[in-house]
């Protein structure tokens, strides 16, 4: 079954480390985001890339990294530098880039830092 | 700003009650407003797109109807397994690329 595959389900680090979450798609989609969510809060997009070797910055990219070298992959670094990295971290891709291309979702990584 | 407001944050309902969620949204010109469902620890799942006023979509006891200010999720005679939240998001005009504004959802609890 096609989907997005999001490893590992929960992560656990020490502050000032960096740590990278693994998201993969074989729905051969050109567009992978990535999204944070918090409680009460409504998702809020870090980084988006549209082709490979492409991405750009969402709202708060700050203290995030990313790279797209391969069409399915789309991995997040949480760097030393985001001061709130304790989250749930969503994956998405999108067919095309308009209204007509819903977004489909992995089922996340929890971060927590401590 | 696009900006989108779910109530209420929380809904518990008996078996069977029907009952409504709502979204509103300001929004520099809507290309498209989406609902979402998600189970706890899991991703959102898509369930709707609406384009336009007026519009509406099903799907099995799920209504989503659209205004030009807000949408309703209508859930007809609801089971426990409707339990979930369930997430509004607009897409505008504003900003680059795609950039989708999320409501902070609507906790439904359906109880036997």
């Amino acid at each position: 079954d096609g989907g997005i595959t999001q490893s590992p389900k929960y992560l656990f680090r020490k502050e000032g480390q960096n740590v990278t979450l693994s998201c993969e798609q074989n729905l051969n989609h050109d567009a992978m985001y990535w999204y944070r969510q918090d409680p009460g809060q409504g998702l809020r997009l870090i980084y988006y890339s549209q082709i490979v070797n492409d991405f750009q910055k969402g709202d708060i990219a700050e203290g995030y990294s990313v790279s797209r070298e391969k069409k399915e992959s789309f991995p997040l670094t949480v760097t030393s530098a985001q001061k709130n990295p304790t989250a749930f971290y969503l994956c998405a891709s999108s067919m095309g880039y308009g209204r007509d291309s819903p977004l489909h979702f992995g089922n996340g990584t929890r971060l927590t830092v401590t | 700003e696009d900006q989108v407001t779910q109530s209420p944050e929380a809904l518990r309902l008996q078996e069977g009650e029907s009952s409504s969620l709502n979204c509103s949204y300001t929004v520099s010109g809507l290309r498209g407003l989406f609902w979402y469902r998600q189970d706890p620890g899991k991703g959102p799942e898509f369930l709707f797109t609406l384009y336009s006023a007026g519009e509406e979509k099903e799907k099995e006891r799920l209504k989503a109807t659209l205004t030009k200010k807000e949408s309703f999720l209508h859930i007809t005679a609801p089971k426990p397994e409707d339990s979930a939240t369930y997430l509004c998001a607009v897409l505008g005009l504003s900003g680059s690329a795609r950039q989708l504004t999320f409501g902070s959802g609507t906790q439904l609890t359906v109880l036997p």
